[in-house]
């Protein structure tokens, strides 16, 4: 039943390593975002995704590679992981229709990465 | 560039009280305005979404304002009580969906 699903939940790696996250939903939504959440608890928007195709790309480092399979997935690799990179990493979904958003973003429960 | 600010950054209150959450934004060009409720260690609940052409939204205990002119969105809770105690955060849509957050009110509502 969950509508917007992340896994893992949570993920403790060494530095340098390669790693994904994946985001799945079933909302039926046509966007789906991810999100980074510091240790300030301050969110700020990474990537954003419609229907497969790359439409928000904020200044990240490109170690960091959103993957769209499909309009329900979104996942995040990141490569040569540093200790910078630790954080809550929140994927979103969202419904537009004719470029219009029409339904309120939906979050899920976040995955907390520690580089260490 | 959107900037979104939340004050008080902490609040402290006894079980019972009526209180505000404000949430102001520098650029009034946005297409709605959402608050969020997000537990500690837990993923973000959406709590009231309103429209840039709308005034106020109500849910419950919840009543949140918007005046797109002045920046500003308020989230005013009655009658607190200790399960709301959570950090509160208010995010500004674009058309494109992309949202800017504030960096949270965390409310603390003593039994």
């Amino acid at each position: 039943d969950t509508a917007v699903s992340q896994t893992p939940k949570y993920l403790v790696t060494q530095m340098g390593n390669d790693k994904s996250i994946k985001c799945e939903q079933n909302l039926g939504h046509d966007t789906m975002y991810w999100y980074k959440q510091d240790s300030k608890k301050f969110l700020k928007i990474m990537f954003s995704y419609n229907n497969k195709e790359l439409i928000i790309n904020e200044t990240v480092p490109n170690r960091f590679s959103p993957k769209s399979p499909d309009k329900a997935h979104l996942n995040l690799h990141i490569n040569s992981l540093e200790l910078g990179d630790s954080a809550v990493y929140f994927c979103a979904s969202s419904l537009h229709r004719r470029g219009r958003l029409i339904a309120e973003a939906f979050f899920g429960q976040g995955t907390r990465l520690t580089v260490v | 560039k959107q900037e979104v600010t939340q004050i008080p950054a902490a609040l402290s209150v006894p079980e019972g009280e009526n209180l505000v959450l404000n949430c102001s934004f520098t650029d009034s060009a946005i297409y709605n305005l959402q608050w969020f409720r997000q537990d500690p260690g837990k993923g973000l609940t959406s709590l009231l979404l309103i429209q840039s052409s709308q005034r106020e939204q109500t849910s419950g205990r919840l009543n949140a304002s918007l005046d797109k002119s002045s920046g500003r969105s308020t989230l005013y809770i009655a009658a607190s009580q200790p399960g709301d105690s959570a950090t509160y955060l208010c995010a500004v849509n674009t058309n494109a969906g992309k949202s800017t957050f504030g960096d949270g009110t965390t409310l603390t509502v003593k039994p």
